[in-house]
């Protein structure tokens, strides 16, 4: 079984700073995505970013990006420029790239609460 | 596009009582996930659903959980008797197909049990 590990409960940064999220998981597959997602206090889980294992290119969308290292099983996302609306808790899962089944399902980690100082 | 709708958002039941949610999914989506959320945890999948048939139901706890999604559109969740422990929040999701890997969530409905 698959499992994910998100070992830091809570992170603060300055607006406009860096801040980087850590997410380790565990698998026996090589074939798998790996997600983060952002459920702000509305609860409403939102897809922040998204990699391919096969992918050696680590994935980013505007002030998000990822560091995927697959020998190490890790995975954390860096958000650059921090806004206030960043706040919220960060989720990072996991889910088979065989669709078949328990495969097709999301893992989660914990989750992080991030904190914006203004 | 609308997005998931999830009611009711908030429901406050004694313990032994029933409790339904209901969730609709975006139109075409052809899945559905309900998810169980522990307070300071991750969501846990409870049930996905192709169309109309529950094809992943190993984590639903049957003696006291049931779902269904009839004519493959919108789902209900129902517990009876609630217990203490199923004070959480129930998150619905949907996904264009089984094989998408996007899975949109809706606000979830959160349960209290005294």
């Amino acid at each position: 079984a698959q499992t994910v590990t998100q070992s830091q409960p809570e992170m603060s940064v300055q607006e406009a700073e860096t801040v980087t999220l850590s997410c380790t998981y565990d698998t026996s597959e090589s074939d798998y995505y790996l997600f983060w997602y952002k459920q702000p206090p509305s609860r409403q889980m939102i897809l922040v970013i998204r990699q391919e294992a096969y992918k050696q290119q680590n994935a980013t969308e505007n002030r998000f990006s990822v560091n995927f290292q697959k020998a190490a099983k890790s995975f954390s996302l860096k958000i650059s420029d921090s806004q206030l609306g960043d706040a919220a808790m960060y989720f990072c899962a996991y889910r088979s790239a065989t669709f078949t089944g328990a495969n097709s399902k999301l893992t989660f980690g914990k989750g992080i609460t991030l904190s914006v100082r203004p | 596009e609308a997005g998931v709708v999830q009611s009711p958002r908030y429901k406050i039941i004694e313990k032994k009582q029933p409790v339904a949610f209901w969730c609709n999914p975006i139109s075409g989506h052809n899945t559905l996930y309900w998810y169980l959320q522990n307070l300071g945890q991750g969501p846990e999948l409870l049930i996905r659903y192709e169309n109309e048939e529950a094809v992943d139901d190993s984590q639903l706890p049957k003696d006291r959980f049931s779902a269904e999604r009839l004519k493959g559109v919108d789902s209900t969740l129902k517990i009876q008797p609630a217990e203490l422990g199923d004070s959480a929040v129930y998150l619905c999701a949907s996904s264009l197909t089984p094989d998408t890997y996007e899975q949109y969530f809706g606000p979830g409905t959160r349960l209290t049990v005294t």
